[in-house]
């Protein structure tokens, strides 16, 4: 199976920077995902992974390292619609495409 | 093009009540899945379809049965509802784009009392 850990809360200011990680244990890795999910909505897709090194998408950045089974999502230039849960999902190579979601992590966002 | 869909939203059970959530998608896609979150908690999976006619178990599959009768819909059946149930379900199903990612439904929230 799968065993995913990222940290339960972080808090940081409107126009800082912030990094949350992830690690991760699997066999047949396929991808790294990262979703925001804001209070009582659904996730929704942030970026995707699968070689090692930085995806860069405005804002927000996604690093990989599948040797070291870890992964961090940064975020720039906080603003206050940034307070969501980040889950980090691991997919592995089945015909089934399914993914295993850590159990998230809340970002509150201060002025 | 409605993506996925959800019915119902909201709903109240009493313990030993059955009821089925609904999932419905427009984008031709083979495969669905089932999920619930508790409170503080990722995403586990229920059970999941890989195609028309085709159903598996996830990671939490007990106390839940599922249908894939027709490949738009997915069917969530809950047989006797517990208060352990309580939960938000999602549906989902691979995005027609380069990562798959999963596009979720907007869920079903669901309290048994």
């Amino acid at each position: 199976g799968q065993n995913i850990d990222q940290p339960t809360e972080m808090t940081a200011t409107e126009g800082a920077i912030v990094q949350i990680n992830c690690t991760y244990q699997t066999s047949g890795f396929n991808g790294l995902f990262w979703y925001q999910q804001h209070a009582g909505e659904a996730p929704t897709f942030l970026s995707y992974n699968v070689l090692d090194g930085l995806e860069e998408k405005g804002r927000f950045s996604s690093f990989l390292s599948r040797s070291k089974g870890y992964s961090y999502l940064l975020l720039k230039e906080l603003q206050m619609k940034d307070s969501a849960s980040y889950l980090c999902a691991v997919r592995v190579n089945t015909n089934a495409g399914k993914s295993t979601f850590g159990d998230g992590t809340t970002l509150t966002v201060k002025p | 093009n409605a993506g996925v869909t959800q019915t119902p939203k909201f709903r109240v059970l009493k313990t030993g009540q059955s009821m089925t959530l609904l999932c419905a998608q427009d984008m031709n896609h083979e495969y669905m899945y089932w999920y619930r979150q508790d409170p503080g908690m990722g995403l586990r999976l229920i059970h999941y379809s890989v195609g028309e006619g085709t159903t598996a178990k996830g990671e939490v599959p007990d106390g839940y049965n599922v249908s894939r009768l027709k490949k738009q819909n997915f069917l969530l059946g809950l047989e006797s509802a517990a208060p352990s149930q309580t939960s938000v379900y999602f549906c989902a199903s691979p995005a027609a784009t380069f990562y798959n990612e999963q596009f979720f439904g907007p869920g079903t929230r669901l309290t048994v009392l």
